[in-house]
């Protein structure tokens, strides 16, 4: 599976958009891009994925550049549940790998 | 909809015994995966269930094992245990096994062998 690089960390404040970016340069043709987040003591809990296009749902909206070489993640209004550990990753089949992730901060 | 449930939550065993961990998926879900997330190693995949079969498993030794029950359910069973086998366990599962469909996780079962 290629591998992502994310940031460390990022903050973000209350009720503003929070973007996180991920490159993934080496993806391959038929690699899906998926954002996982885990909070503390909890299992992963899904977000959003896409192959190609521009996705959004419930929670979040997904961009992926035309060359898919990298994406981001955008929670359009942060809350203080938002805090988590956020892993992007690209997964080619079932056997998930998650980095080290962008641990998001959100502050009241 | 109930997601993936796990128990028990906690599990403390001693060095040597046994340990069976469960998972029920989401229902209609006949995929089920099973992976271990130790202290600063990351998630590693160590076994996957659909249809009953085991299908793939990582590469951890023989000890672990595990069977998926005609409900879907599964279980995770880990023989002769060693310290380093303290971990989250996490279950997850997934409507159909293709890598466009999302796995859907528990909150797993934190095992400690002391």
């Amino acid at each position: 599976d290629a591998k992502t690089t994310q940031p460390p960390s990022m903050d973000c404040a209350e009720g503003r958009a929070a973007n996180l970016p991920c490159n993934h340069s080496t993806i391959s043709g038929n690699e899906y891009v998926y954002w996982y987040r885990q909070i503390h003591s909890q299992g992963p809990q899904y977000i959003i994925h896409g192959l190609k296009n521009n996705e959004t749902n419930e929670m979040a909206s997904l961009i992926i550049t035309e060359d898919r070489k990298s994406s981001t993640l955008i929670l359009p209004h942060a809350t203080l549940r938002d805090t988590a550990v956020y892993y992007c990753i690209v997964v080619n089949d079932y056997k998930l790998s998650f980095g080290a992730g962008t641990t998001v901060t959100v502050r009241a | 909809e109930a997601g993936v449930t796990q128990s028990p939550t906690h599990l403390i065993k001693t060095r040597g015994q046994q340990a069976t961990l469960r998972c029920s998926p989401i229902s209609g879900h006949t995929s089920v995966y099973w992976y271990q997330q130790a202290l600063g190693l990351g998630l590693q995949f160590l076994l996957w269930y659909d249809e009953g079969e085991e299908r793939n498993r990582g590469n951890f030794p023989p000890r672990f094992s595990g069977r998926q029950f005609p409900n879907y359910s599964s279980e995770l069973n880990v023989n002769a245990l060693e310290l380093e086998d303290s971990a989250l366990y996490l279950c997850a599962s997934s409507l159909e096994t293709h890598r466009g469909s999302p796995l859907h996780f528990g909150n797993g079962t934190r095992l400690t062998v002391t």
